[in-house]
């Protein structure tokens, strides 16, 4: 079974600065899906980005970007120019590719503060 | 355009109650999951359909029942409550074949006292 670890429970970072949260994940397929999730206090779950496996560039989206490492199975996200939004907790999710749609598996979260 | 619609946001039950938790999405998404939340846990899969008339068991499901009698709709039902069943639910739906993200709804907190 597929399994992901996001081994920061919690993470701080100040206002304007760079932050990378960390996830590794364990599978035997070569092809799937890694994305992460934020989750505000509002509860609402939003997709931040997403990855490829099939796919050598990393992903970037505003100031959201990836690390991915496939060999190693690390998927990293950096936030640049990190804001007081920002504040919330990240998922990291797995997804296998393949006949039908297979549920995302998700890791336990990182929360993440940021200072003011 | 609503998206995923979770009823209802907020319930209390006592132990050995039943409840059933109605998620409706608008999108004619042909796949559909319940997790649930705990701290420290992430979100874990209960159940989960392929489509219309499907379900299949996930990683936490004894305790739960659901359906997919409308494609529409994923029903998650809670046939005599425990405390262990304190959570946040959260149904969600997906696409098939091209766009495999995932869409959430906004989250039901339950309570089992």
């Amino acid at each position: 079974a597929q399994t992901v670890t996001q081994s920061q429970p919690e993470m701080s970072v100040q206002e304007a600065e760079t932050v990378t949260l960390s996830c590794t994940y364990d599978t035997s397929e070569s092809d799937y899906y890694l994305f992460w999730y934020k989750q505000p206090p509002s509860r609402q779950m939003i997709l931040v980005i997403r990855q490829e496996a099939y796919k050598q560039q990393n992903a970037t989206e505003n100031r959201f970007s990836v690390n991915f490492q496939k060999a190693a199975k690390s998927f990293s996200l950096k936030i640049s120019d990190s804001q007081l939004g920002d504040a919330a907790m990240y998922f990291c999710a797995y997804r296998r590719e393949g006949s039908g749609n297979t549920p995302l598996v998700f890791g336990k979260g990182t929360r993440l503060s940021v200072i003011a | 355009n609503a998206g995923v619609t979770q009823t209802p946001k907020f319930r209390v039950l006592k132990t050995g109650q039943s409840m059933t938790l109605l998620c409706a999405q608008d999108m004619n998404h042909e796949y559909m999951y319940w997790y649930r939340q705990d701290p420290g846990m992430g979100l874990r899969l209960i159940h989960y359909s392929v489509g219309e008339g499907t379900t299949a068991k996930g990683e936490v499901p004894d305790g739960y029942n659901v359906s997919r009698l409308k494609k529409q709709n994923f029903l998650l039902g809670l046939e005599s409550a425990a405390p262990s069943q304190t959570s946040v639910y959260f149904c969600a739906s997906s696409y098939s074949l091209w766009r495999v993200e995932a869409f959430f709804g906004q989250g039901t907190r339950l309570t089992v006292v």
